[in-house]
């Protein structure tokens, strides 16, 4: 059974700082990997996806990588802001079973000081 | 497009009472996926739909929940009866194909039963 696993839970961190959050998974027969960004009250915003065949992918200051072998994702915040301040959560879908299912992490509580 | 459309945002209910939630997909988008999201387990795929017809429901909990899409803009999810357990955040998602493609996330509905 797939098991997402995102580390730290929280993070803290001041403005300008480069970050990297991380994200595991357990079975590495997946199709791809998305990272979103949940606002308090809000629903989840996709930042990035990266399919199975990929290393990685950019945008903006964001850059996620991918070691489908390790099981392992990175998603790398460059020059923080503050209203990068939210949860971030990865998600993978497998192969097989249901195609539908993204499995989620339960997400990093980035919070970015002034 | 106005994104994916959830009503009501909020919802605070007596136990035993009858609950339905409802979404509105991107116009165009074949996929429809209703999650959950709880502090305990994190976001867990429900159901999903595709072309109107329930593809797996394998994440619905129990009897007391049902989903309908009677047609490509709409959707419900109902709880009958509801229970204190039931609450959390239920998300409606949707995507134009499946594999490889990012899912839109509604802003959630907030379930509460007391």
């Amino acid at each position: 059974k797939q098991e997402v696993t995102q580390i730290p839970a929280a993070l803290s961190v001041p403005e300008g700082e480069n970050l990297v959050l991380n994200c595991s998974f357990t079975d590495s027969a997946i199709y791809n990997l998305q990272w979103f960004r949940q606002d308090p009250g809000k629903g989840l915003t996709s930042l990035l996806l990266i399919q199975s065949s990929q290393r990685e992918q950019t945008s903006g200051r964001l850059n996620a990588s991918l070691d489908k072998s390790s099981g392992r994702s990175t998603l790398y915040i460059a020059a923080s802001q503050p209203g990068d301040s939210a949860t971030y959560l990865c998600a993978v879908m497998n192969y097989g079973g249901s195609q539908g299912n993204l499995i989620f992490g339960k997400g990093t509580k980035l919070s970015v000081k002034p | 497009d106005a994104g994916v459309i959830q009503s009501p945002r909020h919802e605070v209910t007596e136990m035993g009472q009858e609950v339905t939630l409802r979404c509105k997909p991107i116009s165009g988008h074949d996929y429809l996926f209703w999650y959950r999201q709880t502090m305990m387990r994190g976001l867990e795929l429900l159901i999903y739909f595709n072309n109107n017809v329930p593809i797996d429901d394998s994440g619905m909990p129990e009897d007391r929940f049902s989903a309908k899409m009677p047609n490509a803009s709409f959707s419900t999810l109902k709880i009958q009866p509801s229970e204190p357990r039931d609450s959390a955040v239920y998300f409606c998602a949707s995507s134009l194909g499946i594999l490889g493609t990012e899912a839109f996330f509604g802003q959630g509905t907030r379930l509460t039963v007391v």
